[in-house]
């Protein structure tokens, strides 16, 4: 059974820097074929995706936000790590973690997000 | 502004069928890329419906379904049910802006 977690600060200050963890079971981004994935969404708004990580350590970003975000993994502790970059208000919102359902077959981008995570919300405010 | 473009709300009563589009453009939907549909009920992460277009993932009722046809996609729910209430987001994939994107969401009323 496949279950994923967020972690991480429920409140940052403008300028912080925001580091989400997803903690995962039931894969390894060892394997071939695993992909894990962030996303976001604002009070009352819709899904944004934030980033991609491969099990080839392999990555993809928002590229609106691209400058802002790093994902990392720790395989060892079967973690994601999220990173973002000088945190504004406009950045509240809940942060989810999901499992990437590739497909070698399916063009880069075009998968679903089969497992989600339950979310962990982070306010920007001083 | 959301790239997919689904309409803010839809309502039926129990046991009709309701309907809730996707439009996209030539650059997303309307390429190879499939469209994928959530549902996310009040208060809870989203849960995969729809994946590749028109396929359900083990679980969901066969009462859900997905289509695509040019630059857009729909997603029918038939013999709706109070526990549908929820809001629903399209997925794909926009080649031009190199980014995965949704749907704003449809809020479906059940009346």
């Amino acid at each position: 059974q496949i279950t994923l977690k967020e972690s991480g600060p429920t409140l940052v200050k403008p300028t912080q820097t925001l580091t989400l963890t997803c903690t995962f079971s039931g894969f390894s981004l060892s394997t071939t074929g695993v992909v894990v994935g962030w996303i976001r969404q604002s009070p009352g708004k819709a899904l944004e995706w934030l980033a991609l990580i491969y099990w080839t350590d392999g990555k993809r970003y928002s590229p609106s936000l691209k400058s802002r975000l790093t994902i990392t993994t720790d395989t060892s502790k079967d973690q994601v790590v999220l990173t973002m970059t000088n945190m504004d208000p406009v950045d509240t919102a809940t942060y989810y973690c999901a499992h990437y359902d590739y497909g070698p077959g399916t063009p880069p981008g075009g998968d679903a997000f089969d497992i989600w995570g339950q979310g962990t919300m982070v306010t920007v405010s001083s | 502004q959301s790239v997919l473009t689904q309409p803010p709300s839809v309502s039926g009563a129990p046991g009709q069928r309701v309907t809730i589009s996707c439009t996209g453009s030539s650059s997303n939907i309307g390429t190879n890329y499939d469209v994928h549909w959530y549902q996310q009920l009040p208060g809870t992460a989203p849960k995969l419906l729809v994946y590749g277009n028109n396929n359900r993932p083990s679980g969901v009722p066969d009462r859900f379904s997905g289509s695509k046809s040019g630059t857009s996609a729909s997603l029918a729910i038939t013999g709706l049910q109070a526990e549908d209430e929820a809001d629903y987001y399209c997925q794909s994939y926009d080649i031009s802006l190199s980014d995965v994107v949704f749907g704003g969401g449809t809020k479906l009323t059940v009346l």
